[in-house]
């Protein structure tokens, strides 16, 4: 059973990076059957996706954070990264790391880790 | 860029059906998916491939796509059901999320 654990700082000061981790246990970041995805929610609302990696490390990210964002891979720890450069208390949510399941043309997330918070904050 | 829009709340009475909506231009022509989230819980998956439940969901869930709308049906609701419930896509190689329906259940 695959799970997936996020993992990094929960105070980040404005102005600096946020670097986040998933670790999948339980299957692989190399399958070619899923994406790998960051997704977030500030308190009291919805969820936002930050943009996602392929197991070859091709992303796609959200055009809003675009300029701020990387996400990558590193199949030798079966782990996933996320930076976020810049950041405002406006980037204070709970980080979500997350597996994209493309089926017959639909992309879904099948399986979530337990989500962090991350408070931006001096 | 492509948006979904969900009412903000829906109510129900424990053991009748609730249905939530999900809007968005020809969304009939994409998948549409729901995913349950409890508070303080990460999203569940509950409908995938507009009608396809998990492993796992009660079949009291259901899910239909047609036209601009795809609905999230919950039949013979219980109290456990009570929840946020959002909607996803994909559109240009990006995934979009509903804002998001708060069920009350009461």
């Amino acid at each position: 059973q695959v799970q997936l654990q996020e993992s990094g700082p929960g105070l980040v000061k404005p102005s600096e990076t946020l670097s986040l981790t998933c670790t999948v246990s339980g299957g692989s970041v190399s399958s070619n059957t899923y994406y790998w995805t960051w997704i977030r929610q500030p308190p009291g609302k919805g969820l936002e996706c930050i943009g996602y990696i392929s197991y070859s490390g091709s992303t796609n990210y959200n055009p809003s954070l675009k300029s701020r964002v990387a996400i990558s891979v590193d199949t030798s720890k079966n782990q996933f990264s996320l930076n976020l450069s810049s950041v405002t208390a406006a980037d204070t949510a709970v980080y979500y790391c997350a597996r994209v399941l493309s089926n017959y043309g639909d992309y879904y997330m099948d399986v979530w880790g337990i989500g962090t918070t991350v408070t931006v904050s001096s | 860029s492509y948006e979904l829009t969900q009412p903000p709340s829906v109510s129900v009475s424990p053991g009748q059906t609730a249905s939530i909506t999900c809007s968005g231009d020809k969304l009939g022509d994409k998948y549409a998916c729901w995913y349950q989230q409890k508070p303080g819980q990460s999203p569940v998956l509950v409908i995938y491939q507009d009608t396809k439940r998990p492993s796992g969901i009660p079949e009291r869930f259901s899910g239909s796509n047609s036209g601009n709308t795809a609905t999230l049906t919950i039949s013979g609701t219980h109290a456990m059901d009570e929840a946020d419930y959002y909607c996803q896509a994909w559109d240009s190689s990006s995934v979009v999320f509903g804002g998001g329906t708060k069920l009350t259940v009461l």
